[in-house]
């Protein structure tokens, strides 16, 4: 079956740029969305097909992919963006697949 | 505004059953497929299934198909997942999310109802 695999935990400091990877097999033959998930609450859509970003979410995210990795980014990270996130993509296989989810710690 | 709206928290003894509901507003529901997604406690997301909005065809993940059975009432803009068979390893809040290129390398999750905790316990 189709895995993505995200590392547990990334901790950044106010104002840095926090880095999230999402790896798969021909992950850049697909299209990758990202989503936001903070304590408590449902998920909320970030990144969709790689690299764009839905209307209402801050121009301090942003996304790309190279071949079997994507990779969210946080520029200029605030506080209100600690949460956990998780990277998805279709496959015709295998259907929607999440990843293993990633803590991003706003220290 | 677009809103998924589910129903309240769930209590089940392991065998038994539980039937969520999804209520959908402030877009055009025939245009969309509602997916079910759940969330078992520290776990990630996994995705159980959809429905299209459109003409009530479904598609489950193979890990669910003989115990999910996704439905619609297109009048009434709901969607429904009821899941047989519960086990303790059932507990998870469930998500219904809206999707509007189903099974297509476009589609995701764009907006997502607040959730539906299922426990299982005897």
């Amino acid at each position: 079956s189709y895995e993505l695999t995200q590392p547990p935990a990334v901790s950044v400091s106010p104002g840095q740029t926090a880095s999230i990877t999402c790896s798969g097999d021909k992950l850049g033959d697909k299209f990758t969305s990202w989503y936001q998930q903070r304590t408590g609450q449902a998920p909320v859509l970030v990144m969709y097909e790689d690299k764009k970003r839905p209307s209402g979410i801050p121009e301090r995210f942003s996304a790309s992919t190279s071949g079997n990795t994507a990779t969210l980014t946080i520029s200029g990270t605030q506080a209100v963006d600690e949460a956990d996130y998780y990277c998805q993509v279709w496959d015709s296989s295998n259907l929607y697949v999440f990843g293993t989810g990633t803590r991003v710690t706003v220290l | 505004q677009v809103h998924l709206v589910q129903s309240g928290a769930e209590v089940r003894k392991p065998g038994a059953s539980v039937k969520l509901s999804c209520r959908a507003s402030g877009f055009s529901f025939s245009v969309y497929a509602i997916h079910w997604v759940r969330q078992a406690p520290g776990q990630s997301l996994e995705w159980m299934g959809w429905i299209s909005g459109d003409n009530g065809n479904t598609h489950y993940s193979q890990k669910f198909q003989d115990r999910v059975t996704i439905s619609s009432d297109t009048s009434a803009t709901m969607a429904y997942m009821e899941v047989t068979s519960l086990t303790p390893e059932d507990t998870a809040v469930y998500f219904c999310a809206r999707d509007l290129r189903v099974a297509s390398i476009w589609s995701n999750f764009d907006s997502w109802g607040q959730g539906s905790l299922v426990t299982v316990s005897s």
